[in-house]
């Protein structure tokens, strides 16, 4: 089992659809969880962080389940320039700096 | 705030010569640094991770003598592709975190290396 799992994708939906990536993790040791969004060609940029208590900014929300090991990222009303793709982070397992990327879920949102 | 800056953005060179890529946190101390690459659409690979004032911790199968790292203050650390060869073209990305406790990371923008 890979350490960090996620759907592939890609994930096509109309403009203004909600959507939702789910990400699973093996280590239940680990302490931090990110979203981070990457555009073809370009580096990753830090999405929001997920809690326990779940965050929200603006149209995204972010939650963390422990008991199955997994986080989610839920976007609303999705916009033509949230086609990207998302990348789930995981680290500090054994107080480890060192981080593990999920494989990234595209998504495609359409006129 | 956390800026991260890579210099150059893109770069061609020949066969058998050796490439400098620059890190640079703008405006945070970085601690801890890290070093990517990533295929055209492929995840992104750790190669490294480098800690100022201290040797690079490799991932398996990175040839530590092939890609040198040197992470000589908190605002930069380099990475040095030796005896460059057509397979190792890639996107090289680095990222740092801001602090001791932080695992958030901020990534530079990345440097496309073109060996002919």
């Amino acid at each position: 089992r890979k350490e960090v799992e996620q759907d592939p994708g890609p994930f096509n939906v109309p403009e203004g659809a909600t959507v939702a990536f789910n990400c699973t993790y093996s280590n239940s040791a680990s302490q931090s969880f990110f979203w981070y969004r990457q555009d073809c060609r370009k580096e990753p940029k830090l999405l929001m962080s997920v809690y326990s208590s779940g965050n929200e900014d603006g149209r995204f929300t972010a939650q963390l389940n422990r008991a199955s090991q997994y986080i989610s990222l839920l976007i609303r009303d999705s916009k033509l320039s949230d086609s990207a793709t998302y990348l789930c982070v995981v680290n500090g397992a054994g107080g480890s700096y060192i981080p593990t990327f999920g494989r990234g879920t595209s998504l495609i949102v359409h006129p | 705030g956390a800026v991260v800056s890579q210099h150059p953005s893109w770069v061609i060179c020949k066969s058998g010569t050796s490439v400098k890529i620059e890190c640079r946190s703008l405006d945070f101390q970085a601690t801890t640094m890290f070093w990517y690459r990533q295929f055209p659409k492929q995840s992104l690979m750790l190669m490294a991770t480098s800690n100022e004032g201290s040797k690079a911790t490799y991932e398996q199968g990175v040839e530590k003598d092939k890609f040198l790292i040197n992470h000589a203050s908190l605002t930069l650390s380099t990475l040095t592709v030796t005896s460059a060869h057509p397979e190792d073209s890639s996107f090289y990305i680095c990222s740092a975190t801001p602090g001791l406790y932080s695992y958030e990371q901020y990534f530079g923008p990345g440097t496309r290396l073109t060996v002919t």
